[in-house]
């Protein structure tokens, strides 16, 4: 079956600290990748996607992502977070050929200090 | 323009008992998609509406169902409840026009169903 798996569950970091999130899928056609972020008391929002082109995909907020096709990969990426990038953090594949369905991972929640 | 939005927001419902959620995607969007949420199980698809048709369907019970009118908006229904339908319920909207067509999905913020 197709999954999405999101290594770390839980991440906890200092302000200025750099960011990796991973994300692995299992399918072996072609994929459209997101990652989605989910603020506290707020609804799911797009940081980034990728659907062809450029592998390595800039988001908002100074996110970024490389999706690396040998490795079934799509890491997620941040220099330098904030404590207001405190929020549980999802990547989701969707399959080409199935519509607009996505296949979340379990989500990591990334816990900032000040 | 406005969101996706959703409702109601909270509902309490026993055992057995049927529920409808609503959703009113972004305007212009054809494509409704709605997802369950729970702790144990996170984001799962429950299935996908575009112009009225359901399109894509993930792996929940025949209780799970759905429909989409005219004017995209979707509702979703269970019936006969259970303890385990308990759950974020989510619906997302796109602009994906064409059948196998995907494009981004903008979530609303979610209907809380509990059942006691």
């Amino acid at each position: 079956a197709q999954s999405v798996s999101q290594h770390n569950h839980h991440v906890i970091l200092s302000e200025a600290a750099s960011l990796e999130l991973g994300c692995n899928y299992s399918y072996g056609g072609t994929v459209n990748l997101f990652w989605y972020v989910q603020y506290p008391g707020q609804h799911l929002q797009l940081l980034l996607k990728y659907f062809s082109g450029d592998p390595l995909v800039k988001g908002i907020k100074g996110f970024e992502a490389e999706f690396i096709k040998s490795k079934f990969s799509f890491n997620l990426r941040k220099p330098s977070v904030q404590w207001s990038d405190t929020a549980e953090y999802f990547c989701a594949v969707n399959p080409n050929q199935a519509g607009t369905a996505l296949i979340f991972g379990k989500g990591t929640t990334l816990s900032v200090s000040s | 323009k406005a969101g996706v939005t959703q409702t109601p927001r909270y509902l309490i419902k026993t055992r057995g008992q049927q529920v409808t959620l609503s959703c009113s995607p972004i305007s212009g969007h054809r494509s409704v998609s709605w997802y369950q949420q729970t702790p144990g199980q996170g984001l799962q698809f429950l299935f996908e509406y575009f112009s009225e048709t359901q399109r894509n369907k993930g792996n929940f019970p025949g209780r799970f169902s759905g429909r989409q009118f005219s004017n995209s908006r979707s509702e979703m229904n269970v019936s006969t409840l259970e303890l385990g339908d308990s759950a974020l319920y989510l619906c997302a909207s796109s602009l994906a026009t064409r059948q196998g067509e995907t494009d981004t999905q903008y979530f609303g913020p979610g209907t809380r169903l509990t059942v006691l």
